[in-house]
């Protein structure tokens, strides 16, 4: 079964900090990665994915997030952050390949993330 | 483009009564889904449909909830009869196909 682990549950921080935010996963296959932002009142938007290529991926809004396979982690980074980046970030998990046709997305808890201007 | 639509945002209902929800996915996607998420969770799928046929319905509680996508576009989920534990935002997503999903705003359901 698939499991998704977000290291922090609520993260504060000043505006023009840098930000990283963990996320781990175990699944035993190849799998497709996804970070999702819901800001305050709104629904859950897709910021980054990772299928395959190149790890490191850039999302909307500055946001990056780098694949570790060894690692089986999936952090998400910016380098700046600013008041607007308040929201609640989900790290997803879905297979890349089902025989069954099911791809359900697995989330991590959640993380707060709380941006004093 | 439209996004994902649903309704109601909100419904507070008390125990043993009945609920449903509606979904109306972003058009031409052919797969469906329904995800519960409780107060400090992440989204769980409850169920997955793949043009009107369920691909997976694991974790739906089969017992009190049912769902249905009849002509393959629009859904419903139902809820009969509600606990207190159902209490939770029901969100529908929708895909091309294994791709990336798109998240309606959900329905609140408080059971009092």
């Amino acid at each position: 079964a698939q499991s998704v682990s977000q290291h922090n549950h609520h993260v504060i921080l000043s505006e023009a900090a840098s930000l990283e935010l963990g996320c781990n996963y175990s699944y035993g296959g190849t799998v497709n990665l996804f970070w999702y932002v819901q800001y305050p009142g709104q629904h859950l938007q897709l910021l980054l994915k990772y299928f395959s290529g190149d790890p490191l991926v850039k999302g909307i809004k500055g946001f990056e997030a780098e694949f570790i396979k060894s690692k089986f982690s999936f952090n998400l980074r910016k380098p700046s952050v600013q008041w607007s980046d308040t929201a609640e970030y989900f790290c997803a998990v879905s297979p890349s390949y089902s025989g069954a046709g099911s791809y359900q997305l697995t989330f991590g808890k959640g993380t707060k993330l709380s941006v004093i201007p | 483009e439209a996004g994902v639509a649903q309704s109601p945002r909100y419904k507070i209902i008390e125990k043993r009564q009945s609920v449903a929800f509606w979904c109306n996915p972003i058009s031409g996607h052919a797969t469906l889904y329904w995800y519960q998420q409780i107060l400090g969770q992440g989204p769980k799928l409850l169920i997955q449909f793949q043009n009107n046929g369920v691909v997976d319905d694991s974790q739906l509680p089969k017992d009190r909830f049912s769902a249905e996508r009849l002509k393959g576009v629009d859904s419903t989920l139902k809820i009969q009869p509600a606990k207190l534990e159902d209490s939770a935002v029901y969100l529908c997503a929708s895909s091309l196909m294994a791709e990336v999903q798109y998240f309606g705003a959900g329905t609140r359901l408080s059971v009092l």
